[in-house]
């Protein structure tokens, strides 16, 4: 089985620019969820998609949203960019409880 | 108010070795815990997971622990080996909801 995949891997926008971020999760997994990592903060909950509805949703601001599509892949979108907001985002797929993480994408705001 | 801890950032052990990471936890709704293994440039790897109706659960070289009375886990990997050298994450999610708290992980040394 494929694992899961995220597009584009690296990322470099400016502050007050837009960016999407895509998921495309295994097969068959209808949950996918996304997180934010930065240095010593560790994985930091953004939200969950299940059936193209968002079923959690972690502590950021309204510029951090996403959606996910029929077929279960999802996107990110961060609006009005800001430096804070360089990390790792990681998308994770899942079946029941266990998640299985992509490679992230590493964005980088300037 | 970080729920799920790793206090120590890092750890050092000797190829052949037992390492123990380990984990403390203060939402006693969390029901179930995972860990995962991090190489740079990649996503986070399950490793090993244990619900909150057990105390122990092992796979292969590696051992989960979980205390609930003391809302602590840990992870024992023996003997440990030099590919072992990852970060390590913890994680708990709430009862009912697919949403996982992770911990700020641990980086594990295996000297050979």
């Amino acid at each position: 089985k494929a694992g899961v995949t995220q597009t584009p891997r690296y990322l470099i926008k400016t502050r007050g620019q837009q960016v999407t971020l895509s998921c495309s999760p295994i097969s068959g997994h209808r949950s996918v969820s996304w997180y934010q990592q930065t240095p010593g903060q560790g994985l930091q909950f953004l939200f969950e998609y299940f059936s193209e509805t968002q079923r959690n949703k972690g502590n950021f601001p309204g510029r951090f949203s996403g959606r996910q599509f029929s077929n279960s892949r999802s996107e990110m979108n961060v609006s009005t960019l800001e430096l804070g907001d360089s990390a790792l985002y990681l998308c994770a797929s899942s079946y029941a409880y266990e998640q299985y993480f992509g490679p992230g994408t590493r964005l980088t705001v300037t | 108010d970080q729920q799920v801890k790793q206090n120590s950032p890092s750890l050092s052990v000797q190829e052949g070795r037992i390492s123990i990471l380990n984990c403390d936890y203060t939402n006693s709704m969390f029901d179930y815990f995972l860990w995962y293994k991090k190489y740079p440039a990649e996503g986070p790897t399950f490793l090993i997971s244990i619900s909150s109706i057990k105390d122990k659960n092992e796979d292969g070289r590696f051992t989960v622990f979980l205390n609930k009375s003391a809302k602590h886990l840990s992870l024992h990997i023996v003997p440990s080996q030099p590919g072992d050298s990852a970060v390590y994450f913890c994680a708990a999610s709430l009862r009912g909801t697919y949403k996982y708290i992770f911990g700020t992980g641990t980086r594990l040394k295996v000297l050979a």
